[in-house]
């Protein structure tokens, strides 16, 4: 059974950094493409970023809210997936989810949440 | 940048009624729509892929269809636990980018 559990949520101030993971499970996570996607409170759903797997080139393609901010990486031999984000603003205040990724996301974790404040 | 437009933004049905929520793209996009299914503190789950698949243990109630800029989904025989928040997908064929919808809330009245 896949299973994706997200960690790291956290307060972090306007400005800052704060990494979130993705521990992978159940599948041949070094095979898997892996994407973010993120729902600030109330709204819809939001692709931030995906990387493919190094058989599939490791391409990294993120949206264009995040560019240049954050940065998404993987650690096959842990099967974790990571999202760094920096330069945190008010507006990234969301619950991110990891999901496999085949252009359709066929698995979800739980979310873990996110909230920019001072 | 493809745009994806869906509607209605929310839409109130009884039970057994027939409901479509349509997504259209602001230019063609083939067949590469997926839909997903997000019920409220819970991560979405996918119904239906490349337009019209049915996502193994989807009841067949859901059904999707279209091509090139229109698509919908349809619930045939609405569920009370169909009640959520439907969300359109598209994603490039260069496996590039990724975009979704607004969303349509569906509630029973």
């Amino acid at each position: 059974e896949v299973q994706l559990v997200e960690s790291g949520g956290g307060l972090a101030k306007p400005g800052g950094s704060l990494r979130v993971s993705c521990t992978a499970s159940g599948f041949t996570f070094s095979s898997a493409w892996m994407s973010w996607v993120r729902q600030a409170p109330g709204k819809g759903l939001e692709w931030v970023g995906r990387i493919k797997s190094k058989a599939g080139g490791g391409a990294i393609d993120y949206a264009a809210p995040v560019k240049g901010r954050f940065t998404i990486s993987r650690d096959d031999s842990k099967n974790i997936l990571y999202l760094q984000m920096d330069s945190l603003k008010s507006e990234d205040t969301a619950v991110y989810y990891c999901a496999t990724d085949r252009g359709t996301l066929d698995s979800w974790g739980q979310g873990t949440l996110v909230t920019v404040s001072s | 940048d493809i745009q994806m437009t869906q509607s209605p933004s929310s839409l109130s049905a009884s039970v057994g009624e027939r409901v479509t929520i349509t997504c259209q793209a602001s230019q063609d996009i083939s067949n590469y729509v997926n839909w997903y299914q997000q019920k409220p503190g819970k991560a979405p789950q996918l119904l239906i892929y490349d337009t019209s698949n049915l996502e193994i243990g989807v009841p067949s109630r859901f059904s999707g269809s279209g091509y090139g800029t229109d698509f919908s989904l349809t619930i045939s025989g609405l569920q009370p636990e169909d009640s959520a928040t439907y969300y359109c997908q598209h994603y490039d064929n260069l496996y590039t980018l990724l975009t979704f919808g607004g969303g349509t809330k569906v509630e029973i009245k």
